[in-house]
C-alpha cells in the first residue's frame, strides 16, 4: 500500500477531553503534516512539522514526530463537538514516486 | 473556504463516458495537486503540476486519465471512456512552495459517481 497508518481507526470521546491519534510511515521524510476533513468536504491543513523536529504546538493541537520509529501523534486538548471530523498526516517522502502519501484517517467522533 | 474552487461539484455519469474536472487554485500558487479519494480512505496522489509543468503521475494512473494545467493557472482533469471504480470524490489542492515548507490548500472535491 501507498499510504501510511493510522491509529485507531475510530476514536469516540467526550467532550472535553483529550483525543490522541498516532500515524506510523515508512521511509524517510522530508516533513510530516496534519490534516482535518469534515465529512465530505474537503482537507483542511492544521500543522507542519519538519523531520528535524520533535513536537510541535497551534493552539489546542500538541505534534509530535519519533523518526526513529517512524511514527507522529496528533494531541488534542480540551474537544469540543466541533472537532468531530476525519483527521489524516500526509508524509513527503525524500524519494519515491508518489510527492505527499496520506494515512487512513482516525475518525474521530466528540460527544457533547 | 481556502480559496481553492473546483466545478462540478458533483457529476454522474454513464460508464463509458468521458468526464471533465476544473480546479481553480489560489492565484500566487506554484504548485497544484490532483488526488482521488474513496469512501472511509484518504487522498490518494495522482498528479502534481509546478507552474504548467507536470512534474509526477502516479503508476496508478492509467492512460484514461489525463490532466493539464495551460498557462499555470486552472487545471483540469480529464477521465475517458469512465469505469465504475473511477466513482471517487477527486481533490484539487495548490500550494506556494517556499525554501521552508510546504503547506497544501484543498478545494471542496468533485464527486464522481459512474452509473
Amino acid at each position: 500500500s501507498q499510504q501510511g497508518e493510522e491509529d485507531p481507526q475510530a476514536l469516540s470521546i467526550q467532550e472535553g477531553e483529550n483525543a490522541t491519534m498516532n500515524c506510523s510511515y515508512k521511509t524517510s521524510i522530508n516533513n510530516l503534516q496534519w490534516y482535518r476533513q469534515n465529512s465530505g468536504r474537503g482537507l483542511v491543513h492544521l500543522i507542519l512539522i519538519r523531520s528535524n523536529e520533535r513536537e510541535k504546538h497551534s493552539g489546542r493541537l500538541r505534534v509530535t514526530l519519533d523518526t526513529s520509529k517512524k511514527s507522529s501523534s496528533l494531541l488534542i486538548t480540551a474537544s469540543r463537538a466541533a472537532d468531530t471530523a476525519s483527521y489524516f498526516c500526509a508524509t513527503e517522502y525524500t524519494s519515491g514516486t508518489y510527492k505527499y502519501i496520506f494515512g487512513t484517517g482516525t475518525r474521530l467522533k466528540v460527544l457533547a | 473556504d481556502t480559496g481553492v474552487s473546483q466545478d462540478p461539484r458533483h457529476k454522474i455519469t454513464k460508464r463509458g463516458q468521458n468526464v471533465t474536472f476544473r480546479c481553480d487554485p489560489i492565484s500566487e500558487h506554484n504548485r497544484l495537486y490532483w488526488y482521488r479519494q474513496t469512501l472511509g480512505q484518504g487522498p490518494e496522489f495522482l498528479t502534481y503540476f509546478q507552474n504548467e509543468a507536470q512534474l509526477e503521475k502516479s503508476r496508478l494512473l492509467s492512460d484514461r486519465f489525463s490532466a493539464e494545467r495551460p498557462k499555470g493557472s486552472f487545471s483540469t482533469l480529464e477521465i475517458q471512456r469512465t469505469e465504475q471504480g473511477d466513482s471517487a470524490m477527486y481533490l484539487c489542492a495548490s500550494s506556494l512552495v517556499t525554501a521552508v515548507q510546504e503547506t497544501q490548500y484543498f478545494g471542496p472535491g468533485t464527486r464522481l459517481l459512474v452509473l
